[in-house]
């Protein structure tokens, strides 16, 4: 089945760590989006990629990085400077860059910062 | 800045009774507008999608969404709601200009009653 993984669905981080949650998709998508979602304001781009190789940053990329290497992977690094992490992130996909068509999601990491 | 308003934080519906949600974007042309829905700890999945053409659309799982240039909205209806429906419903824009990315509302949490 075509779709897009998230993994893991739950994950657990210490202070002053650095994490990274995996995205993948076989959907033969060109675009990769990541979003932090916080309850009562709704989904907030993070970064996103419309071709291997090369990204940009969204509304709120400080303390986040990103690598689009393969086609198929865009994994997402929260970092230590990123002061406040704990929130549900997903990951989404579209077919076409340079216009705006459908994306698809999968179905999240949930990150708590213990 | 465009920008994307859901004035409705929390529903609650009777099952069978018809539901409403309300949506209203703020940008100086027609935007692209998207609904979609989102269990608990799960992905967002695509309800349907306006670009262009006929102002209601018809989407999946009995719901549509009248788009209305003058009040700058794009409602979501379903005339009878299942317990089912219960979820997370958020309603999404992007211009014309925007490579795909999406500004989100920030939510309508739907509870449904027996």
């Amino acid at each position: 089945d075509g779709g897009i993984t998230q993994s893991p669905k739950y994950l657990f981080r210490k202070e002053g760590q650095n994490v990274t949650l995996s995205c993948e998709q076989n959907l033969n998508h060109d675009a990769m989006y990541w979003y932090r979602q916080d309850p009562g304001q709704g989904l907030r781009l993070i970064y996103y990629s419309q071709i291997v190789n090369d990204f940009q940053k969204g509304d709120i990329a400080e303390g986040y990085s990103v690598s689009r290497e393969k086609k198929e992977s865009f994994p997402l690094t929260v970092t230590s400077a990123q002061k406040n992490p704990t929130a549900f992130y997903l990951c989404a996909s579209s077919i076409a860059t340079g216009g705006v068509n459908e994306q698809f999601f999968g179905p999240g990491t949930r990150l708590t910062v213990l | 800045a465009q920008s994307v308003t859901q004035p409705d934080i929390h529903i609650t519906v009777s099952e069978g009774a018809s539901l409403e949600l309300r949506c209203n974007y703020s940008y100086g042309a027609t935007p692209y507008l998207f609904w979609y829905v989102q269990s608990p700890g799960q992905g967002l999945q695509l309800l349907l999608k306006y670009f262009s053409g006929d102002t209601l659309v018809q989407g999946i799982k009995g719901f549509e969404a009248e788009f209305k240039r003058s009040q700058s909205s794009f409602n979501l209806r379903k005339p009878s709601v299942h317990w089912s429906d219960a979820a997370e419903y958020f309603c999404a824009v992007a211009r014309v200009d925007s490579w795909g990315k999406l500004q989100f509302g920030a939510g309508t949490q739907v509870v449904v009653t027996p």
